[in-house]
């Protein structure tokens, strides 16, 4: 059974880069890999998405090697205010269908 | 703020009841996402109406259904209700129906069965 894995937790400290990795070996072939940040009690905010190799934007990037198995998203220079779950997203064929699949979140702590 | 709303913010009910929770997507958007969130089962998607039309559906019991009405808003329902069925309800709108395409998300509506 296909899985989309993530770390639990990490720690790191302020004005430093982070790299949460989440495995997705089932990914369907046409979607794009998304990740969202989620702070309790609230719902997830988008981060980035992207198909393959890099994209960035003004607040991450987003790592997508050739096989698209994996992605790896890469917060620079955090701030305690980026302490919250981190999760990706990606669909996975269902049959002849597609089934959006949320990563187990991995729990940021940026310590000062 | 995202632009979506969802009501109510809390719902208490008892087990074997029927409840609505209703979703008001961002303006423009035409697809709506409803998943559910749990201690042990993590976000979990349910199922997506694109333009009032079953798009995609995920891990949605028989017990629950959902509808997307001519004005674009949503609605979810879950009937019989049991103790495992606590939890926060998230919707989601996006512009288009392509899976992955920039979600966002409302606030929730937590649901507690007692």
């Amino acid at each position: 059974l296909a899985k989309t894995t993530q770390p639990i937790s990490m720690d790191s400290y302020e004005g430093q880069e982070v790299n949460i990795t989440c495995s997705h070996n089932n990914i369907a072939t046409n979607d794009y890999i998304t990740w969202y940040q989620q702070f309790p009690s609230q719902g997830p905010r988008f981060i980035i998405q992207g198909y393959k190799t890099k994209v960035t934007n003004e607040v991450a990037s987003l790592f997508i090697p050739a096989d698209r198995k994996s992605s790896t998203l890469s917060l620079p220079r955090v701030s305690l205010s980026d302490t919250a779950v981190y999760y990706c997203l990606v669909g996975v064929p269902l049959g002849s269908a597609r089934q959006l699949t949320f990563g187990s979140g991995t729990q940021l702590t940026v310590l000062p | 703020d995202s632009g979506v709303t969802q009501t109510p913010k809390h719902l208490i009910t008892a087990t074997g009841q029927r409840v609505t929770l209703r979703c008001s997507p961002r303006s423009g958007d035409l697809s709506v996402y409803w998943y559910q969130q749990s201690l042990d089962q993590g976000l979990q998607f349910l199922i997506q109406y694109y333009n009032g039309e079953e798009r995609a559906k995920g891990n949605i019991l028989e017990r629950f259904s959902a509808q997307q009405f001519p004005d674009l808003h949503s609605e979810l329902n879950l009937s019989s209700l049991e103790l495992g069925d606590s939890a926060l309800y998230f919707c989601a709108s996006s512009v288009a129906g392509v899976h992955n395409n920039e979600q966002f998300f409302g606030p929730g509506t937590r649901l507690t069965v007692l």
